[in-house]
Protein backbone atom coordinates (compact mmCIF):
# COMPACT_ATOMS: atom_id res chain seq x y z
CA UNK A 1 0.00 0.00 0.00
CA UNK A 2 3.13 2.35 0.49
CA UNK A 3 2.81 2.82 -3.61
CA UNK A 4 -0.54 4.62 -3.48
CA UNK A 5 -1.15 7.68 -1.82
CA UNK A 6 -4.13 9.23 -0.82
CA UNK A 7 -5.38 11.71 1.77
CA UNK A 8 -6.66 10.98 5.26
CA UNK A 9 -9.15 13.36 5.85
CA UNK A 10 -12.02 14.94 3.58
CA UNK A 11 -14.88 16.72 5.42
CA UNK A 12 -17.91 18.03 3.32
CA UNK A 13 -21.44 19.25 4.11
CA UNK A 14 -24.39 16.92 2.74
CA UNK A 15 -25.68 18.64 -0.73
CA UNK A 16 -22.07 19.59 -1.47
CA UNK A 17 -19.46 17.07 -4.06
CA UNK A 18 -17.03 15.25 -2.47
CA UNK A 19 -13.46 14.82 -4.32
CA UNK A 20 -10.90 11.95 -3.18
CA UNK A 21 -7.43 12.13 -4.89
CA UNK A 22 -5.14 9.56 -5.50
CA UNK A 23 -1.43 9.11 -6.99
CA UNK A 24 -0.45 5.32 -7.86
CA UNK A 25 2.85 4.29 -9.14
CA UNK A 26 2.40 1.42 -11.48
CA UNK A 27 2.10 2.65 -14.71
CA UNK A 28 1.14 -0.92 -16.02
CA UNK A 29 -2.14 -1.36 -13.88
CA UNK A 30 -4.71 -1.99 -15.92
CA UNK A 31 -7.61 -1.50 -14.12
CA UNK A 32 -7.91 0.93 -11.01
CA UNK A 33 -10.54 0.76 -8.34
CA UNK A 34 -12.49 2.57 -5.85
CA UNK A 35 -13.77 0.82 -2.97
CA UNK A 36 -15.71 2.21 0.19
CA UNK A 37 -15.56 0.28 3.22
CA UNK A 38 -18.34 1.41 5.71
CA UNK A 39 -17.85 1.21 9.95
CA UNK A 40 -17.76 -3.02 11.26
CA UNK A 41 -17.59 -3.95 7.21
CA UNK A 42 -15.59 -5.09 4.91
CA UNK A 43 -15.05 -3.37 1.63
CA UNK A 44 -17.73 -2.82 -1.07
CA UNK A 45 -16.33 -1.93 -5.12
CA UNK A 46 -17.82 1.12 -5.99
CA UNK A 47 -16.14 1.67 -9.26
CA UNK A 48 -13.23 0.88 -11.49
CA UNK A 49 -11.85 2.54 -14.37
CA UNK A 50 -9.77 0.87 -17.09
CA UNK A 51 -6.41 2.42 -17.89
CA UNK A 52 -7.27 3.86 -21.37
CA UNK A 53 -10.06 5.61 -20.54
CA UNK A 54 -9.87 9.37 -18.93
CA UNK A 55 -13.24 9.50 -17.39
CA UNK A 56 -15.86 6.72 -16.33
CA UNK A 57 -19.37 8.14 -14.81
CA UNK A 58 -21.58 5.78 -12.42
CA UNK A 59 -24.78 7.79 -11.15
CA UNK A 60 -23.40 10.16 -8.34
CA UNK A 61 -20.06 9.25 -8.88
CA UNK A 62 -17.14 9.97 -11.94
CA UNK A 63 -13.84 8.64 -11.53
CA UNK A 64 -10.87 10.59 -13.42
CA UNK A 65 -8.08 9.52 -14.41
CA UNK A 66 -4.79 11.09 -15.43
CA UNK A 67 -2.21 8.62 -16.71
CA UNK A 68 0.41 10.93 -17.65
CA UNK A 69 0.45 12.42 -13.81
CA UNK A 70 -0.78 8.67 -12.53
CA UNK A 71 -3.63 10.24 -10.69
CA UNK A 72 -6.40 9.10 -10.26
CA UNK A 73 -9.77 10.91 -8.68
CA UNK A 74 -13.21 10.12 -7.66
CA UNK A 75 -16.16 12.60 -7.39
CA UNK A 76 -19.16 12.13 -5.47
CA UNK A 77 -21.91 14.91 -6.38
CA UNK A 78 -24.31 15.40 -3.81
CA UNK A 79 -22.84 13.69 -0.95
CA UNK A 80 -25.25 12.26 1.66
CA UNK A 81 -24.49 11.35 5.12
CA UNK A 82 -24.63 7.69 4.07
CA UNK A 83 -21.39 8.42 1.88
CA UNK A 84 -19.72 8.62 5.17
CA UNK A 85 -16.77 6.13 5.08
CA UNK A 86 -13.15 5.02 4.22
CA UNK A 87 -12.51 5.16 0.91
CA UNK A 88 -9.74 3.11 -0.80
CA UNK A 89 -7.93 3.65 -4.32
CA UNK A 90 -6.37 0.64 -5.40
CA UNK A 91 -4.09 -0.64 -8.40
CA UNK A 92 -3.10 -3.79 -9.71
CA UNK A 93 0.34 -5.26 -8.50
CA UNK A 94 2.72 -6.42 -11.12
CA UNK A 95 1.25 -9.96 -11.07
CA UNK A 96 -1.91 -8.49 -12.36
CA UNK A 97 -4.44 -9.99 -9.86
CA UNK A 98 -3.95 -8.74 -6.23
CA UNK A 99 -4.08 -5.04 -5.62
CA UNK A 100 -1.97 -2.61 -3.77
CA UNK A 101 -4.39 -0.31 -1.85
CA UNK A 102 -3.89 3.58 -0.33
CA UNK A 103 -4.17 4.18 2.98
CA UNK A 104 -7.77 5.38 2.76
CA UNK A 105 -9.34 8.15 2.80
CA UNK A 106 -12.52 9.33 5.44
CA UNK A 107 -15.13 11.27 4.00
CA UNK A 108 -17.22 12.92 6.96
CA UNK A 109 -20.66 14.33 5.59
CA UNK A 110 -22.31 16.77 8.02
CA UNK A 111 -25.62 17.57 7.96
CA UNK B 1 -23.92 -18.26 1.25
CA UNK B 2 -24.20 -15.18 -0.78
CA UNK B 3 -21.06 -13.22 -0.02
CA UNK B 4 -17.47 -13.79 1.02
CA UNK B 5 -17.82 -15.22 4.92
CA UNK B 6 -15.18 -15.44 7.53
CA UNK B 7 -14.80 -16.46 10.94
CA UNK B 8 -14.33 -15.68 13.65
CA UNK B 9 -15.33 -12.28 13.66
CA UNK B 10 -12.98 -11.34 16.41
CA UNK B 11 -9.95 -13.22 17.70
CA UNK B 12 -8.16 -12.20 21.09
CA UNK B 13 -5.54 -14.39 22.01
CA UNK B 14 -2.30 -14.21 23.83
CA UNK B 15 1.40 -13.31 22.34
CA UNK B 16 2.93 -16.92 21.41
CA UNK B 17 -0.67 -18.64 20.74
CA UNK B 18 -1.26 -19.98 17.68
CA UNK B 19 -4.48 -18.99 16.00
CA UNK B 20 -6.54 -20.16 12.32
CA UNK B 21 -8.67 -17.64 10.93
CA UNK B 22 -11.42 -18.97 7.99
CA UNK B 23 -12.65 -17.87 4.96
CA UNK B 24 -16.01 -19.18 2.72
CA UNK B 25 -15.77 -17.89 -0.77
CA UNK B 26 -18.54 -17.06 -2.83
CA UNK B 27 -19.43 -20.11 -4.61
CA UNK B 28 -18.06 -20.66 -7.67
CA UNK B 29 -14.85 -18.59 -7.28
CA UNK B 30 -11.92 -19.89 -8.28
CA UNK B 31 -9.54 -16.97 -6.71
CA UNK B 32 -9.19 -16.20 -2.86
CA UNK B 33 -6.99 -13.73 -1.42
CA UNK B 34 -5.35 -13.08 1.84
CA UNK B 35 -5.01 -8.98 2.97
CA UNK B 36 -3.86 -7.77 6.27
CA UNK B 37 -5.19 -4.20 7.23
CA UNK B 38 -3.29 -2.50 9.88
CA UNK B 39 -4.29 0.50 12.31
CA UNK B 40 -1.93 3.67 10.22
CA UNK B 41 -0.59 0.65 7.53
CA UNK B 42 -3.66 0.42 5.22
CA UNK B 43 -4.33 -2.94 3.45
CA UNK B 44 -1.23 -4.93 2.27
CA UNK B 45 -1.32 -8.41 0.44
CA UNK B 46 -1.13 -11.34 1.90
CA UNK B 47 -1.60 -14.45 -0.06
CA UNK B 48 -3.19 -15.21 -3.42
CA UNK B 49 -4.88 -18.73 -4.62
CA UNK B 50 -5.71 -19.74 -7.93
CA UNK B 51 -8.00 -23.06 -8.63
CA UNK B 52 -5.44 -26.02 -7.99
CA UNK B 53 -2.09 -23.71 -9.37
CA UNK B 54 0.55 -23.18 -6.35
CA UNK B 55 -0.33 -19.82 -4.35
CA UNK B 56 1.24 -16.21 -4.27
CA UNK B 57 2.98 -16.40 -1.18
CA UNK B 58 4.90 -13.09 -1.45
CA UNK B 59 3.09 -11.10 0.50
CA UNK B 60 3.48 -13.53 3.88
CA UNK B 61 5.22 -11.21 6.54
CA UNK B 62 7.13 -14.09 7.75
CA UNK B 63 7.45 -17.86 8.13
CA UNK B 64 4.97 -17.73 10.96
CA UNK B 65 2.23 -17.43 8.36
CA UNK B 66 0.76 -20.43 6.30
CA UNK B 67 -2.46 -20.18 4.42
CA UNK B 68 -4.26 -23.48 2.91
CA UNK B 69 -7.12 -23.85 0.47
CA UNK B 70 -9.05 -26.80 0.86
CA UNK B 71 -11.43 -28.24 -2.27
CA UNK B 72 -10.76 -25.06 -3.86
CA UNK B 73 -13.35 -24.00 -1.58
CA UNK B 74 -12.86 -22.95 2.14
CA UNK B 75 -9.35 -21.00 2.99
CA UNK B 76 -7.68 -21.13 6.79
CA UNK B 77 -5.08 -18.94 7.61
CA UNK B 78 -2.95 -20.21 10.28
CA UNK B 79 -0.32 -17.52 12.53
CA UNK B 80 2.21 -19.61 14.69
CA UNK B 81 3.28 -17.87 18.02
CA UNK B 82 1.40 -14.66 17.43
CA UNK B 83 3.04 -11.33 17.88
CA UNK B 84 1.33 -8.33 19.18
CA UNK B 85 2.16 -6.55 15.62
CA UNK B 86 0.14 -9.39 14.27
CA UNK B 87 -2.95 -7.52 15.70
CA UNK B 88 -5.37 -6.45 12.87
CA UNK B 89 -7.99 -6.93 10.79
CA UNK B 90 -7.40 -9.68 8.82
CA UNK B 91 -9.87 -10.06 5.46
CA UNK B 92 -10.26 -12.35 2.63
CA UNK B 93 -11.92 -11.56 -0.64
CA UNK B 94 -12.49 -14.20 -3.51
CA UNK B 95 -12.91 -13.62 -7.15
CA UNK B 96 -14.69 -15.58 -10.25
CA UNK B 97 -11.20 -15.45 -12.41
CA UNK B 98 -8.40 -13.83 -10.49
CA UNK B 99 -6.42 -13.80 -13.83
CA UNK B 100 -4.20 -10.93 -15.14
CA UNK B 101 -5.59 -8.44 -17.45
CA UNK B 102 -9.27 -8.99 -16.83
CA UNK B 103 -11.15 -6.86 -14.16
CA UNK B 104 -11.79 -9.55 -12.09
CA UNK B 105 -14.38 -7.47 -8.82
CA UNK B 106 -12.68 -8.90 -5.88
CA UNK B 107 -15.53 -9.59 -2.91
CA UNK B 108 -14.52 -9.04 0.44
CA UNK B 109 -15.90 -10.25 3.20
CA UNK B 110 -16.09 -8.37 6.70
CA UNK B 111 -13.05 -9.29 8.50
CA UNK B 112 -11.56 -11.00 11.58
CA UNK B 113 -10.11 -8.39 14.00
CA UNK B 114 -7.33 -10.12 15.78
CA UNK B 115 -5.89 -8.95 19.04
CA UNK B 116 -2.61 -10.19 20.31
CA UNK B 117 -2.43 -9.32 23.98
Amino acid sequence: GEDVEQSLFLSVREGDSSVINCTYTDSSSTYLYWYKQEPGAGLQLLTYIFSNMDMKQDQRLTVLLNKKDKHLSLRIADTQTGDSAIYFCAEEQNSGYALNFGKGTSLLVTP
Amino acid sequence: GAGVSQSPSNKVTEKGKDVELRCDPISGHTALYWYRQSLGQGLEFLIYFQGNSAPDKSGLPSDRFSAERTGGSVSTLTIQRTQQEDSAVYLCASSLVGLAGDSDTQYFGPGTRLTVL
